[in-house]
């Protein structure tokens, strides 16, 4: 079966760095998504990656690993308007993105 | 209408009752999803369409049925409600489909089925 796994609740304190993990086994892999939801929210496209290493966006960097079958979402400076559920998705063979059930981020002053 | 549009926002619907959930994009893009979104779960693909006249099943598609007459238009349409059907739909759009492109999505739909 096709499965990603992320932890389900994180806290961190404002102005601090914190990394979101994600492992995943797909049937096959096209890219990895993470994407940014507050409550109440639609999700909002954060980062892609498709070949291993590091993107850095602003304040926002995913970084993959293909063999390892693991990324992760590393957040710097962080402002309470990062508290949010942050999803992680696959591409399959298929080309169909298979999600993560999502990180609940919680920013502390 | 910039990007994509649902409608209704929330609704409470008796169980057996039929409900058509509506989805509008204005970014002209081939590809079109349905989507859950469950406490706990992560969003399961319920159905999909990769341009106009064409759809397809995705993940959990039992008890749903779409459409896609035209480029803009993608509803979701519950034939006779559950009470497993009760969740938050999300409509969302991308450029095409067999290529990897960031999705865009529509604001969300809350259904609860009594």
């Amino acid at each position: 079966g096709q499965n990603i796994d992320q932890p389900t609740e994180m806290t961190a304190t404002e102005g601090a760095i914190v990394q979101i993990n994600c492992t995943y086994q797909t049937s096959g892999f096209n890219g990895l998504f993470w994407y940014q939801q507050h409550a109440g929210e639609a999700p909002t496209f954060l980062s892609y990656n498709v070949l291993d290493g590091l993107e850095e966006k602003g304040r926002f960097s995913s970084f993959l690993s293909r063999s390892k079958g693991y990324s992760y979402l590393l957040l710097k400076e962080l402002q309470m308007k990062d508290s949010a559920s942050y999803l992680c998705a696959v591409s399959d063979s298929n080309y169909q993105l298979i999600w993560g059930a999502g990180t609940k981020l919680i920013i502390k002053p | 209408i910039a990007g994509i549009t649902q409608a209704p926002t929330s609704q409470i619907l008796a169980a057996g009752r039929r409900m058509t959930l509506r989805c509008t994009q204005d970014m002209r893009h081939n590809a079109m999803y349905w989507y859950r979104q469950d406490l706990g779960l992560g969003l399961r693909l319920i159905h999909y369409s990769n341009t106009a006249g064409t759809t397809g099943k995705g993940e959990v598609p039992d008890g749903y049925s779409v459409s896609r007459a035209n480029t803009d238009d993608f509803p979701l349409t519950l034939a006779s409600a559950v009470p497993s059907q009760t969740s938050v739909y999300f409509c969302a759009s991308s450029r095409q489909r067999a290529v990897v492109d960031e999705q865009f999505f529509g604001p969300g739909t809350r259904l609860t089925v009594l």
